[in-house]
């Protein structure tokens, strides 16, 4: 009974690097949200896929960032061109319907460090 | 524009009670949720409310009052490993799951 998986756990990139970071959701859930949280913050949203669409994408930097969830395999965010600002722990959430009430069942994270 | 606002750090010794406050401003209301994370680990759900009152689940409780756009969580019989920081959340626009706006979290000692 896997949880939501999230690799790699520790990623570290040079500035003007690519980040990719890994998603597999819950058996079961067609749902996968991104956020980010920087140390002593809460969680920030970026992004909420469905199977192969983003329902909403209004968290995510419309420049350098890119997410996907394809018919087969994990859901992706990805980083372009990374910079220091970038560094923060990333999280991948996913749910089994979109519903308000239906609790977001979160991955350990990535921490993504940009020296 | 949504806004949460909690206590940044409480302190409670082992088998007290302890309650998180968590005031919110939203252009939409769509239920209150709390998530629990220990340092480095995942967020992980503890409650949501959609309606007025008291939501018991064992040791852990949640409160909500729409008027007064405030809730709290009550943690009793504390223990050790309750220590962890504490987020209230509300649904975002639409009340879709997908954009759920989290306070900054509070950051619970327990104390021997």
């Amino acid at each position: 009974n896997a949880g939501v998986m999230q690799n790699p756990r520790h990623l570290v990139r040079r500035r003007g690097q690519e980040a990719r970071l890994r998603c597999s959701p819950m058996k079961g859930h067609s749902h996968v949200y991104w956020y980010r949280q920087l140390p002593e913050e809460g969680l920030k949203f970026m992004v909420y896929l469905q199977k192969e669409n983003i329902i909403d994408e209004s968290g995510m930097p419309k420049e350098r960032f890119s997410a996907e969830f394809p018919k087969e395999g994990p859901s992706i965010l990805r980083i372009q061109q990374v910079v220091r600002g970038d560094s923060a722990a990333y999280f991948c959430a996913s749910s089994p319907s979109g519903r308000g009430n239906s609790p977001l069942h979160f991955g350990n994270g990535t921490r993504l460090t940009v020296t | 524009g949504q806004s949460l606002e909690q206590p940044s750090e409480v302190t409670a010794v082992e088998g007290a009670i302890v309650q998180i406050n968590c005031t919110y401003q939203t252009s939409g209301f769509y239920g209150l949720s709390w998530y629990q994370q220990h340092d480095g680990g995942a967020p992980t759900f503890l409650s949501y409310n959609a309606l007025d009152g008291l939501e018991e689940t064992g040791r852990f409780s949640s409160f909500l009052s729409r008027s007064d756009s405030y809730g709290y969580l009550l943690l009793q019989e504390l223990q050790m490993k309750d220590s962890a920081s504490y987020f209230c959340a509300v649904l975002g626009a639409g009340g879709s799951q997908g954009n759920l706006i989290f306070g900054k979290g509070t950051k619970l000692s327990v104390k021997p």
